[in-house]
């Protein structure tokens, strides 16, 4: 079965400086790879995926994932935060064969100093 | 489209008394399901669906009931309330239960119960 780690329960940057959500996944074969942010008092809305392909993934809102198999991770970056990420963000991870429901990280919560 | 609507927002219960979240989706998927989300533990899922008819339990499932009768709606019945299911609910779909496929999430119940 697969699984997904998000090691930093909560990460704090000053605003204007760069960030890293970290995800690390456990999984057989090539895995579905999704980072979701969650802002406060909403759902859940995708940022970007991954399931084949360049395995640098561009998202909205200037959002970036790379994909490094050999450390099984895929780890959401950003070079410049903003006020307006301050959010929840999730990694998730769905089976490439087999079973297609995702599994989902904690989260990691972001907060951004002025 | 209005996407996956929930409804209520918010709800609060004393033990032992039932309620239905209620889910709907107008996107045509095929796939819904239910997460709760609770501080520190990410999202849980509780039941899903791959279509009219057809349900399975998830990792919560118990003191949850689902059915789906349509493909638009999906609710979620709680028989009797008790103090550990005060949490969030996210109802969430996606086309045909790929494992590339988005999952498009409603904005959530608050409930708690007494």
């Amino acid at each position: 079965a697969q699984s997904v780690t998000q090691p930093d329960i909560h990460i704090t940057v000053s605003e204007g400086a760069s960030l890293e959500l970290r995800c690390n996944y456990s999984y057989g074969a090539t895995p579905y790879l999704f980072w979701y942010v969650q802002s406060p008092g909403q759902g859940l809305q995708l940022l970007l995926k991954y399931f084949s392909g360049d395995t640098l993934v561009q998202g909205i809102k200037g959002f970036e994932a790379e994909f490094k198999r050999s450390q099984s991770s895929f780890n959401l970056r950003k070079p410049s935060v903003h006020w307006s990420d301050a959010a929840e963000y999730f990694c998730a991870v769905s089976a490439s064969g087999g079973s297609y429901i995702p599994t989902f990280g904690r989260g990691t919560s972001l907060i951004v100093h002025p | 489209n209005a996407g996956v609507t929930q409804t209520p927002k918010f709800q609060v219960l004393k033990t032992g008394q039932s309620m239905t979240l209620q889910c709907a989706q107008d996107m045509n998927h095929e796939y819904m399901s239910w997460y709760r989300q609770d501080p520190g533990m990410g999202l849980r899922l509780i039941h899903y669906s791959v279509g009219a008819g057809i349900t399975d339990q998830g990792e919560v499932p118990n003191g949850y009931n689902v059915s789906r009768s349509t493909t638009e709606d999906f609710p979620l019945r709680l028989l009797s309330a008790a103090p550990s299911q005060t949490s969030v609910y996210f109802c969430a779909s996606s086309s045909l239960a790929g494992s590339t496929d988005t999952q498009y999430f409603g904005p959530g119940t608050r409930l708690t119960v007494l």
